[in-house]
């Protein structure tokens, strides 16, 4: 069964702490992807990335960075983390392609910074 | 642009009800359409799709329609039951090339009652 396996459910952080979220893929997709939800306003994409070391500035990318040093791994960072950010981060991926349109999401991390 | 405007809820049905979540799109050229589910505490799925002008998607009993002349992509099922009860988020493909591929509309929640 395909899987993308993101490492928290529930994570509590203060203001000005960083904050790291991971994602592991075992499908050997190119393309890796952060959103996040919230009420009323769906799913905004974050960053994403077509390739190893490569990444790409989303809708909403002010705050955060990513990391992709190898394929299967997808990494959020909340340099200096803010009430705002508290949300839930969903990870997903797809292969190349026509492909590239079905995407398999996380199960979502639910972020608080208090 | 590239936009997805989706029937806002929550929408609350008694089981065996008919469902019509409505959703339409910001035309450029001929997009690839879907609908993704999220069940409770799971990440996104895709549900359905469809790729040109007048195609169907269907799963599951649910369909929509591509409809090119009103720009729609209308979600329904005929007889909703409880596990049904989720949130559907419509979505188009950003006919770019790029890896990132999907614009989704902010979600609605169904809730199904026994």
């Amino acid at each position: 069964d395909v899987k993308v396996t993101q490492s928290s459910r529930y994570l509590v952080k203060r203001t000005g702490e960083k904050v790291f979220l991971e994602c592991v893929q075992d499908m050997d997709h190119e393309n890796m992807f952060w959103y996040r939800q919230d009420p009323g306003l769906g799913l905004r994409l974050i960053y994403f990335s077509y390739d190893v070391k490569m990444k790409e500035k989303g809708d909403i990318p002010e705050g955060y960075s990513v990391s992709r040093e190898k394929k299967e791994r997808f990494s959020l960072i909340l340099e200096s983390a803010s009430t705002n950010q508290t949300s839930m981060y969903l990870c997903a991926s797809s292969g190349q392609g026509t492909a590239n349109e079905k995407l398999f999401f996380g199960s979502g991390t639910q972020l608080s910074v208090l | 642009g590239n936009s997805v405007t989706q029937m806002e809820g929550p929408v609350t049905l008694s089981e065996e009800a008919f469902l019509t979540i409505n959703c339409t799109y910001t035309a450029t050229g001929y997009p690839s359409l879907f609908w993704y589910v999220q069940y409770p505490g799971e990440g996104l799925q895709l549900l359905l799709k469809a790729t040109k002008a007048d195609d169907k998607g269907s799963n599951k009993g649910f369909e929509a329609t591509y409809r090119k002349e009103t720009t729609s992509f209308h979600l329904e099922k005929g007889s909703v039951q409880v596990s049904d009860s989720a949130v559907y988020f419509c979505a188009r493909a950003i006919p770019s090339g790029s890896a990132r591929q999907l614009t989704f509309g902010s979600g609605t929640q169904l809730t199904v009652l026994p």
